[in-house]
């Protein structure tokens, strides 16, 4: 079956400006989690929601949002860009939650200019 | 809280030799532990994880973890190194059946011929 679908791969966008990325889970998959990916930070939880609703939220500012469809596909937006949001988002997907595998997408490089 | 500690950053070996990441984890109730290999430019795989049955569980491509309460360790190994395993390694953990997972820093596996 198909995996964790990310779109856009690869986007730069300038500072102030906002974005919006795109996550197609598993087929099945109710959990869709996202993560920040820095080389200082690490990997960092974002926020992750379960049947539309939010059931988890990182230690991240007001600017990054998210939103769950009704057939879990998840957007992850960020507002005023700047330019320490330069990363790697990973969005995760799973049937329930941690006792499920948790299934990774390839990620979405953003870099802010 | 949780938290994880991946002691050494780069870790190097030669191929054929034994492999060992090490990974401790802090939790306040019984966690689930996940290894996830990311290679350049990739999301993450999931190698292995555990979620209270077996305190030693395999995983794929010949790796294996052993859950130690008492040293509250999870360490990675595999006997025989390939060209192929050189990528970064991650360590994580959970406290809920959610899907919120704390990460470690990473290990950076180097394999030498």
């Amino acid at each position: 079956k198909a995996g964790v679908t990310q779109t856009p791969r690869y986007l730069i966008k300038t500072r102030g400006q906002q974005v919006t990325l795109s996550c197609s889970p598993i087929s099945g998959h109710r959990s869709v989690s996202w993560y920040q990916q820095t080389p200082g930070q690490g990997l960092q939880f974002l926020f992750e929601y379960f049947s539309e609703t939010q059931r988890n939220k990182g230690n991240f500012p007001g600017r990054f949002s998210g939103r769950q469809f009704s057939n879990s596909r998840s957007e992850m937006n960020v507002s005023t860009l700047e330019l320490g949001d330069s990363a790697l988002y990973l969005c995760a997907s799973s049937a329930s939650g941690a006792r499920d595998t948790i299934y990774f997408g390839e990620g979405s490089w953003l870099t802010v200019v | 809280a949780q938290s994880v500690t991946q002691l050494g950053s780069h870790v190097s070996v030669s191929e054929g030799a034994l492999v060992l990441l090490r990974c401790n984890y802090s939790s306040s109730v019984p966690p689930y532990l996940f290894w996830y290999v990311q290679y350049p430019n990739q999301g993450l795989q999931l190698l292995l994880k555990y979620t209270s049955a077996a305190t030693l569980v395999k995983g794929i491509n010949g790796f294996e973890a052993e859950f130690k309460k008492s040293e509250t360790s999870f360490h990675l190994t595999k006997p025989s190194a390939h060209m192929s395993d050189a990528a970064e390694y991650f360590c994580a953990v959970s406290e809920s059946r959610y899907s919120t997972l704390t990460f470690g820093k990473g290990t950076m596996l180097l394999v030498s011929p």
